[in-house]
């Protein structure tokens, strides 16, 4: 079993749904990294958190430590949002190392 | 700030070759990391960098060699092409902080070995 799993592997949406993807880990961590991959594209960092809750334009990216979740949400999502969204996390008391996920491919429609 | 830069692009090479892939950032960051990205896994990490002069393995170190004589500089040396090496590999780079490591990626380079 993988340390990090994501949820859905993939998802399609009409313009202006709201989306949900999902992301599980089984380790003690110290921070969780919500990243975006366009195709064929370059990698880039949607979000650093280790508790609660942070949101930047239409992304919101949840943690429950707890429950060793965190989840990913766009809403009013758009053609423009499709790409890959990768869930890591850093090991409890290191900065150095991640671990990823697979990735969910987002595919958002007209 | 030209962030995190890695040559070359794509590259193609014989089995049996060697290369370097360079990476470079100007964000004074002190972790610096190699990635590589086969389709259908994650991202799995070859060899990382916690400052100047110190390395270590990552989950799949064998055939790459690193060193970090400088901040800026992290470069991959493959010593040996073999076909399995095919993959897009990534460099990525963040400060130590535990509270803010934001991790900054290189565009990638696409490499084929035949």
């Amino acid at each position: 079993k993988n340390e990090v799993e994501q949820s859905p592997q993939n998802l399609t949406a009409q313009e202006g749904e709201f989306i949900t993807i999902n992301c599980s880990y089984s380790v003690g961590i110290s921070a969780l990294h919500w990243l975006q991959q366009h195709p064929g594209g370059g990698i880039v960092s949607l979000f650093m958190l280790s508790s609660g809750k942070k949101k930047h334009g239409r992304l919101i990216a949840t943690i429950n430590i707890q429950e060793k979740h965190s989840s990913l949400h766009i809403t009013a999502s758009h053609p423009r949002d499709s790409a890959v969204y990768i869930c890591a996390v850093n090991g409890y008391g290191t900065a150095s190392k991640l671990t990823f996920g697979t990735g969910t491919r987002l595919q958002v429609t007209l | 700030n030209a962030g995190v830069t890695q040559t070359p692009k794509f590259q193609v090479l014989k089995t049996g070759q060697s290369m370097t892939l360079q990476c470079a950032q100007d964000m004074n960051h002190e972790y610096m990391s190699w990635y590589r990205q086969d389709p259908g896994m994650g991202l799995r990490l070859i060899h990382y960098s916690v400052g100047a002069g110190i390395t270590d393995q990552g989950e799949v170190p064998n055939g790459y060699n690193v060193s970090r004589s400088t901040t800026e500089d992290f470069p991959l040396r493959l010593l040996s092409a073999a076909p399995s090496q095919t993959s897009v590999y990534f460099c990525a780079s963040s400060h130590s902080w535990l509270w803010d490591n934001e991790q900054f990626f290189g565009p990638g380079t696409r490499l084929t070995v035949l």
